[in-house]
């Protein structure tokens, strides 16, 4: 039982360089969502997809884009990575309606040089 | 937007205590969970308590709704407690948008 995976677990990358970030999940969730997580900080939300075919802005979605590629997986890509997208970067799928915990991958620890 | 305010920030205790971590938050919720981030940065699901009480084994949490806050309790803290204590909201807007609190960062010594 996978839950939610995410790849790859470390990247580092060079400014301007880009880069997709895989998740995908096997308990037939509905939503889907990916964070980002600062040095001393709490999530904050990039975007979400609250079911397959329609995704929506979170808090923090400028230099990223995402595709919600079927029910299973949602990829946040960066076009030209910057120094500001070092993070940790969580993906975490809930099933539908608002009463539903959500489920979080073990994250993507990004380095922009 | 709603705000999520944890305290305290930062707390340290010897094995075997006892404490109290709070959530407040700004406005009416649909969606409440705590969640632990371990030394390894893997947040694991706590409760999921919009309201009400709940407990699991050393931990327990109360939500009030109405006075809008939310309390995570751990009895006889192990080291194994350490990390991070998120809590986590939705708000009634109708969107699935969750807000993050800033954390409390536990630490028990042996």
């Amino acid at each position: 039982n996978a839950g939610v995976t995410q790849t790859p677990k470390f990247q580092v990358l060079k400014t301007g360089q880009s880069m997709t970030l895989q998740c995908a999940q096997d308990m037939n969730h509905n939503s889907m969502y990916w964070y980002r997580q600062d040095p001393g900080m709490g999530l904050r939300l990039i975007y979400y997809s609250a079911s397959e075919g329609t995704t929506d802005k979170g808090e923090v979605p400028n230099g990223y884009n995402v595709s919600r590629l079927n029910k299973r997986e949602f990829s946040l890509r960066l076009e030209s990575a910057a120094p500001s997208q070092t993070s940790v970067y969580f993906c975490a799928s809930k099933t539908q309606g608002p009463h539903q915990p959500q489920h979080f991958g073990d994250g993507t620890r990004l380095s922009i040089l | 937007g709603i705000q999520v305010e944890q305290s305290p920030p930062d707390l340290i205790l010897q094995e075997g205590a006892n404490s109290t971590l709070r959530c407040n938050f700004s406005d009416s919720v649909n969606n409440l969970q705590w969640f632990h981030q371990n030394p390894w940065g893997q947040l694991i699901n706590l409760f999921y308590i919009p309201s009400g009480t709940k407990q699991n084994g050393r931990l327990s949490a109360t939500t009030v709704a109405t006075e809008r806050y939310s309390l995570l309790y751990i009895s006889s803290s192990q080291t194994t407690d350490s990390g991070v204590y998120f809590c986590a909201v939705v708000g009634t807007s109708g969107t699935y948008k969750y807000i993050f609190g800033t954390g409390t960062r536990l630490k028990v010594l042996a």
